[in-house]
């Protein structure tokens, strides 16, 4: 089955830096790459996402890259606010199949 | 548009019990609803995925007597969480997503602690 790893798993940075996350994932089938965006206690959001048809994919401040050579896809996030901190997800999936989600990445925008 | 909701937010009940967990989807027509549980600054992990008038289905190590999932209508599904003990607390989430679209939208989740 499909297998995501993303990393870092913490992230720290200064309002206003840019934020990166990457994952990768194993299936070489995979098309659809989605990243949701979970504040403590609440649900996941999704914030982004990428089909592999496509190889980079922008809104506002968050854009997302997909290199399916490498099967790898990130996501960016520019000028950082104290209201991005969160846990930030990938995840991966041969559409229309589950989602298989990265282990997460704490992000902490500090001011 | 494509909101999902639950109820309860959070709910506590003793040993033994067994508590029910609804999922909607407030706007659209979920063909297909799934079901995760997330353990403290862990990832999601998919319990198992129900489509409208179907059995669900569930995923390896999920007990299927222990978690009985509904999906009655295509804005309803509900997890029944039976004789519940203190190791199934957690954070129970339900996704749904329509027909021919690859899309999961999160429902708020619900906290539940066995006591």
């Amino acid at each position: 089955g499909e297998n995501v790893e993303q990393h870092p798993s913490t992230l720290s940075v200064q309002e206003g830096d840019s934020a990166v996350i990457k994952c990768t994932y194993s299936d070489s089938a995979s098309n659809y790459f989605p990243w949701y965006k979970q504040e403590l206690g609440k649900g996941p959001q999704l914030i982004i996402d990428i089909r592999s048809n496509v190889g980079e994919k922008k809104d506002q401040r968050i854009a997302v890259t997909l290199n399916k050579t490498a099967k790898h896809f990130s996501l960016h996030i520019t000028e950082t606010q104290p209201e991005d901190s969160a846990v930030y997800f990938c995840a991966a999936s041969r559409s229309p199949s589950t989602l298989t989600f990265g282990k997460g990445t704490m992000l902490l925008v500090s001011p | 548009g494509a909101v999902v909701s639950q109820h309860p937010s959070w709910v506590i009940c003793k040993s033994g019990t067994s508590v029910k967990i609804e999922c909607r989807s407030l706007d659209f027509q979920a063909t297909t609803m799934f079901w995760y549980r997330q353990f403290p600054k862990q990832s999601l992990m998919l319990m198992a995925t129900s489509n409208e008038g179907s059995k669900a289905t569930y995923e390896q190590g999920v007990e299927k007597d222990k978690f009985l999932i509904n999906h009655a209508s295509l804005t309803l599904s509900t997890l029944t969480v039976t004789s519940a003990h203190p190791e199934d607390s957690s954070f129970y989430i339900c996704s749904a997503r329509t027909g021919g679209e690859e899309t999961q939208y999160f429902g708020p989740g619900t906290r539940l602690l066995v006591l």
